[in-house]
């Protein structure tokens, strides 16, 4: 089945800098890749997502990269803010019935 | 906005109980989810539903069951709960279909067992 390997498991960044979280997945048939942001006490929440056929998309202070070819994709957060601070979850997806398989989680901590 | 609730934020059971975790979802989704999140091993599927009595097995199925009697609810079943099963447990949900699709989760509820 897939495997998928985040990096780093946390991170720490002062408020105002880039933030870069890097996962790679051993499927080729993967297809779709979700982020989630998790904060304290809650559930995961998308915060982004990039299909196969798209090799970037950004959403005001967030994008993400896909590389097809080396099987791995990034989340990059610029002008990092404290409320930005949560655990942070890829994911990628290979078959019809949209199961999930998720890396080990990033620890984010933004710095005022 | 898509709700998915779950029964219990936090649960104490002892070693041997039976233990149910609920789940709904109010966005007529026709897949559900039940995942284990521990410390370092992220999310982890254990069971699955695309449909009303539909239920497939996860990654680790060991130890539980499931039940989907309705669209909109999926219960968890720890048959005799063990230690090892402390843990958080969440439910998410995602539309039907062949394209990829979000899956949006309820808040969780943490498991103790003792």
């Amino acid at each position: 089945g897939e495997n998928v390997e985040q990096h780093p498991s946390t991170l720490s960044v002062q408020e105002g800098d880039s933030a870069v979280i890097k996962c790679t997945y051993s499927d080729s048939a993967s297809n779709y890749f979700p982020w989630y942001k998790q904060e304290l006490g809650k559930g995961p929440q998308l915060i982004i997502d990039i299909r196969s056929n798209v090799g970037e998309k950004k959403d005001q202070r967030i994008a993400v990269t896909l590389n097809k070819t080396a099987k791995h994709f990034s989340l990059h957060i610029t002008e990092t803010q404290p409320e930005d601070s949560a655990v942070y979850f890829c994911a990628a997806s290979n078959d019809n019935f949209n199961k999930f398989y998720f890396g080990s989680g990033t620890k984010l901590n933004v710095k005022p | 906005d898509v709700k998915v609730t779950q029964s219990s934020r936090y649960l104490v059971k002892r070693t041997g109980e039976k233990v149910f975790l609920e789940c709904v979802q109010d966005m007529d989704h026709e897949n559900m989810f039940w995942y284990r999140q521990d410390p370092g091993l992220g999310l982890r599927l254990i069971y699955f539903s695309y449909d009303v009595k539909m239920k497939e097995k996860g990654d680790i199925p060991e130890g539980y069951s499931v039940s989907r009697e309705k669209k909109e609810r999926f219960s968890l079943i720890l048959e005799s709960a063990s230690t090892n099963q402390t843990s958080m447990y969440l439910c998410a949900s995602s539309q039907g279909g062949r394209a990829q699709e979000t899956q949006y989760f309820g808040p969780g509820t943490r498991l103790l067992v003792l």
